[in-house]
């Protein structure tokens, strides 16, 4: 069974470069089924979808984070991550890692969250 | 952006009722609507995939409709454990936006 999991620093200063890391176990991220994705949850308000990475390497990246954001993988660690630049309170958020699945493109399995807090 | 509106933004019901929680896309999105549940502290859980077929291991009191741009999910007879918030997703085109929410309280 898929299970992924986020680390990183829980703290970033503003204009810094937020990095977070997706640690994927029961089974292989350079599976050619397998596409990867990131999504955030600001404090009390709803879902904003990040971007993905197809197994191909292509990246789909949401427009209005896309000049500062960027998914990748690793596959000699089974991880993907995400590094988003220039940071601003507003990045302020619970950061979900979680795979693209299917024709329909849902989210399953998600990891547990991050919380990453942009302050100085 | 396609724009998800979920209606109504919030819910107060009893259990044993039955629920209907609306997602209208800003343009057609064919059957691409997916649906989730959230807890507090918890991830989001997938439910159900193009707009009406449930995830293996959902209820069956948990039901989604509709295409284009009208989608609905019901539940038939509320659960203790079905009370928590929960987002349609639109994946017809990128960005893959979701609904704000629609939060399902205990009356």
């Amino acid at each position: 069974q898929l299970q992924l999991q986020e680390s990183g620093p829980g703290l970033v200063k503003p204009s810094e470069t937020l990095s977070l890391t997706c640690t994927v176990s029961g089974g292989s991220i350079s599976n050619s089924n397998y596409n990867w994705g990131w999504i955030r949850q600001p404090p009390g308000k709803g879902l904003e979808w990040i971007g993905y990475i197809y197994y191909s390497g292509t990246t789909y990246y949401n427009p209005s984070l896309k000049s500062r954001v960027t998914i990748s993988v690793d596959t000699s660690r089974n991880q993907f991550s995400l590094k988003l630049s220039s940071v601003t309170a507003a990045d302020t958020a619970v950061y979900y890692c979680a795979r693209p699945t299917g024709s329909y493109n849902w989210f399953d399995p998600w990891g547990q969250g991050t919380l990453v807090t942009v302050s100085s | 952006d396609i724009q998800m509106t979920q209606s109504p933004s919030s819910l107060s019901a009893s259990v044993g009722d039955r629920i209907t929680i609306t997602c209208r896309a800003s343009q057609s999105i064919s059957i691409f609507l997916n649906w989730y549940q959230q807890k507090p502290g918890k991830a989001p859980k997938f439910l159900i995939y193009a707009a009406s077929s449930l995830q293996s291991g959902v209820p069956s009191r948990f039901s989604g409709g509709g295409s284009g741009t009208d989608f609905t999910l019901t539940i038939s007879s509320l659960q203790p454990e079905d009370f928590a918030t929960y987002y349609c997703q639109q994946s017809y085109s990128s960005p893959y936006t979701f609904g704000q929410g629609t939060k399902l309280e205990i009356k």
